[in-house]
C-alpha cells in the first residue's frame, strides 16, 4: 500500500522569506502523480502544484516549486517570498497513474506566516 | 457552474440518528469521490463513482455508510445510527477523466 509521510507538523516563516515543507512517500509503482494541496481555514482543498513521476524536471508554479527526488521518494515544496495568505495546512498527496484512482494524503503541515 | 457544492456545511446530530449529506460536482465531471477528514489529519478515501457506478469502496466505509450517485449527477452519503467516532469533515471531490480533483468545502459532522 502507498503511504505518504509529512514529518513536520508545524512550520513558520517570516513574510517575504522562503520555507521548505518536506514529504516522503512509499510506493512500488513507477508511474504516479504527486501533489501539494493547501487547506486554509475556509476548508476547501486547493491544488498548489502537481508533479508527474515520469518527468525529471521539477514543477514550478509562480512562487511555488518542488524538489522531486524519485529514487529517494522525496517530494518537498518550496515557497518563495512567503505571503500572509500562504498561511494554511499543506498536504502532500500521492495518486497512481491509473485514471480515477484515489489520492493518499500525508498528515499535513501547518504553516504560519509571521508579519 | 462555480465548483463542487456540498450541503449542509455543518450538521450536529445525536448519537444513533441517521444523517445524509449531498454533493453536487462540477457538471461535466464524470468522477466523484468522498473522503473523510478528522481533526489534524489528512483526508482518507471513502468511495469513488464513475458516472453512476460505485467502483471502489474503502474498508473505512462500514455497513452503516452508504453512498449513491443516481443518474451520474449529484451524490449522497448517508450514515445510519451515527456514533461519536463518525464526527469528522466529509469532503467531496470531482474530476474529469484523469484531470486534477476539484474539492468542495466539506460538511462538518458533529455527533453528540
Amino acid at each position: 500500500a502507498q503511504t505518504v509521510t509529512q514529518s513536520q507538523p508545524e512550520m513558520s516563516v517570516q513574510e517575504a522569506e522562503t520555507v521548505t515543507l518536506s514529504c516522503t512517500y512509499d510506493t512500488s509503482e513507477s508511474d504516479y502523480y504527486l501533489f501539494w494541496y493547501k487547506q486554509p481555514p475556509s476548508r476547501q482543498m486547493i491544488l498548489v502544484i502537481r508533479q508527474e513521476a515520469y518527468k525529471q524536471q521539477n514543477a514550478t508554479e509562480n512562487r511555488f516549486s518542488v524538489n522531486f527526488q524519485k529514487a529517494a521518494k522525496s517530494f518537498s515544496l518550496k515557497i518563495s517570498d512567503s505571503q500572509l495568505g500562504d498561511a494554511a495546512m499543506y498536504f502532500c498527496a500521492y495518486r497512481k497513474e491509473t485514471s480515477g484512482s484515489r489520492l493518499t494524503f500525508g498528515e499535513g503541515t501547518q504553516l504560519t506566516v509571521n508579519p | 457552474d462555480t465548483g463542487v457544492s456540498q450541503d449542509p456545511r455543518h450538521k450536529i446530530t445525536k448519537r444513533g440518528q441517521n444523517v445524509t449529506f449531498r454533493c453536487d460536482p462540477i457538471s461535466e465531471h464524470n468522477r466523484l469521490y468522498w473522503y473523510r477528514q478528522t481533526l489534524g489529519q489528512g483526508p482518507e478515501f471513502l468511495t469513488y463513482f464513475q458516472n453512476e457506478a460505485q467502483l471502489e469502496k474503502s474498508r473505512l466505509l462500514s455497513n452503516r455508510f452508504s453512498a449513491e450517485r443516481p443518474k451520474g449527477s449529484f451524490s449522497t452519503l448517508e450514515i445510519q445510527r451515527t456514533e461519536q467516532g463518525d464526527s469528522a469533515m466529509y469532503l467531496c471531490a470531482s474530476s474529469l477523466q484523469i484531470s486534477d480533483y476539484t474539492f468542495g468545502s466539506g460538511t462538518r459532522l458533529t455527533v453528540v
